[in-house]
């Protein structure tokens, strides 16, 4: 079964701190893996996908099938990174995705 | 571009009553996905509509029904309200279908009395 897991519902770290927000996933097939952002009073939004290997707003994320993961990082937290945050997969058909609970991420300045 | 709309953006009905939230794409966009987020289950694939032909469909019971018209806008109903059905109501556009980039409109807050 698909299934998408963020083990940490909230994180804290203090600004310049690493931050790494964990994501693991269970799918039957090759999924494409999203980390999606929802900032205070905003919209959710796309942050990466790993097909692009983009580094945004400092933020990477490596997939690894081998321990069906998609770990979020950033080498050093700021303050406006503090939102929730959601790891995301969808198969190859159709616009099917699932979402895990979401991390709400605290940076303390 | 202008974003996702929603509307109407809240909503307080009954048991037993009916509701049918709408959702405008991005010009251009043909794919619209429906999700519920609640706190406890988080977000949660209802529907995808694409070119007005449901695509894909989420494990929910058949009280909730969408369908799409030529304009790409989307509706979403649901019947026979329960009060688990509270929740916010998220509609998402984009410009294909298979594995695109999300867009999401503000949401439809559900109340259910």
């Amino acid at each position: 079964a698909q299934r998408v897991t963020q083990p940490e519902k909230l994180l804290s770290v203090f600004k310049g701190a690493p931050v790494e927000l964990k994501c693991n996933y269970s799918y039957s097939g090759s999924p494409e893996l999203f980390w999606y952002v929802q900032y205070s009073r905003q919209r959710l939004q796309l942050l990466l996908r790993h097909i692009s290997r983009e580094s945004i707003k400092g933020f990477t994320a490596d997939l690894n099938k081998g321990e069906t993961s998609f770990h979020l990082k950033k080498p050093f937290a700021q303050e406006e990174d503090s939102a929730m945050y959601y790891c995301a997969l969808s198969g190859r058909t159709g616009n099917q995705f699932y979402f895990g609970t979401g991390t709400s991420l605290t940076v303390i300045p | 571009k202008a974003g996702v709309t929603q509307t109407p953006r809240y909503l307080i009905k009954t048991r037993g009553q009916q509701v049918t939230l709408s959702c405008s794409p991005i010009s251009g966009h043909r794919s619209v996905s429906w999700y519920q987020q609640t706190p406890g289950q988080g977000l949660q694939f209802l529907f995808e509509y694409f070119s007005e032909t449901q695509r894909n469909k989420g494990n929910f019971p058949g009280r909730f029904s969408g369908r799409q018209f030529s304009n790409s806008r989307s509706e979403m109903n649901v019947s026979t309200l329960e009060l688990g059905d509270s929740a916010l109501y998220l509609c998402a556009s984009s410009a294909r279908t298979g594995s695109d980039t999300q867009y999401f409109g503000p949401g439809t807050r559900l109340t259910v009395l």
